[in-house]
């Protein structure tokens, strides 16, 4: 069975630019949420989906959004990058309310 | 407000012997909690859990202990082995749908 699976794992980008990341949960899963890794913060939770619902939100700036489609996948979007968005994106998925929460190998974000 | 804490950054320990991390919350809400442990440049990995109405929970070599009148968990990994040697997070959950981390203790299995 394929693990939580993050596109692209390694990306740079420039101040002022926007970008994109995605995720296909474990098949079946239905749950998938989004944290930032930092070396200060620590894992940080960005938001979280069900059913195509964001269902709990973090306190990160609208700058953060993200959605799910009909087939679980989901992506994630952070417009108008700052230096300080340079993190390790990682998506996770569980089957639903209680269950364990499994992560992928992360997105490498760096903004230059 | 860190509302899960790990308080040493690192710990190093003997191969053979018993590593012990610790953790601390605040929030009682919690219902559930969780260690991942994480390699470098990986997503982290979960290893046990415990749900805040037991107070132990073992698989294999790695024990979980809850003491929730101190709001103090455990992770023993006995024996330790070089393989071990990774950043360890415990989180906690509440109902939240969201998991609470610390801010991980990087374990040295030493040969």
């Amino acid at each position: 069975k394929a693990g939580v699976t993050q596109t692209p794992r390694y990306l740079i980008k420039t101040r002022g630019q926007q970008v994109t990341l995605s995720c296909s949960p474990i098949s079946g899963h239905r749950s998938v949420s989004w944290y930032q890794q930092t070396p200060g913060q620590g894992l940080q939770f960005l938001f979280e989906y069900f059913s195509e619902t964001q269902r709990n939100k973090g306190n990160f700036p609208g700058r953060f959004s993200g959605r799910q489609f009909s087939n679980s996948r989901s992506e994630m979007n952070v417009s108008t990058l700052e230096l300080g968005d340079s993190a390790l994106y990682l998506c996770a998925s569980r089957l639903g309310s209680g269950n364990t929460i499994y992560f992928g190998e992360g997105s490498w974000l760096t903004v230059v | 407000d860190q509302q899960v804490k790990q308080n040493s950054p690192s710990l190093s320990v003997q191969e053979g012997r018993i590593s012990i991390l610790n953790c601390d919350y605040t929030n009682s809400m919690f219902d559930y909690f969780l260690w991942y442990k994480k390699y470098p440049a990986e997503g982290p990995t979960f290893l046990i859990s415990i749900s805040s109405i037991k107070d132990k929970n073992e698989d294999g070599r790695f024990t979980v202990f809850l003491n929730k009148s101190a709001k103090h968990l455990s992770l023993h990994i006995v024996p330790s082995q070089p393989g071990d040697s990774a950043v360890y997070f415990c989180a906690g959950e509440g109902g939240s749908e969201k998991l609470v981390f610390g801010k991980g203790t990087k374990l040295t299995v030493n040969p």
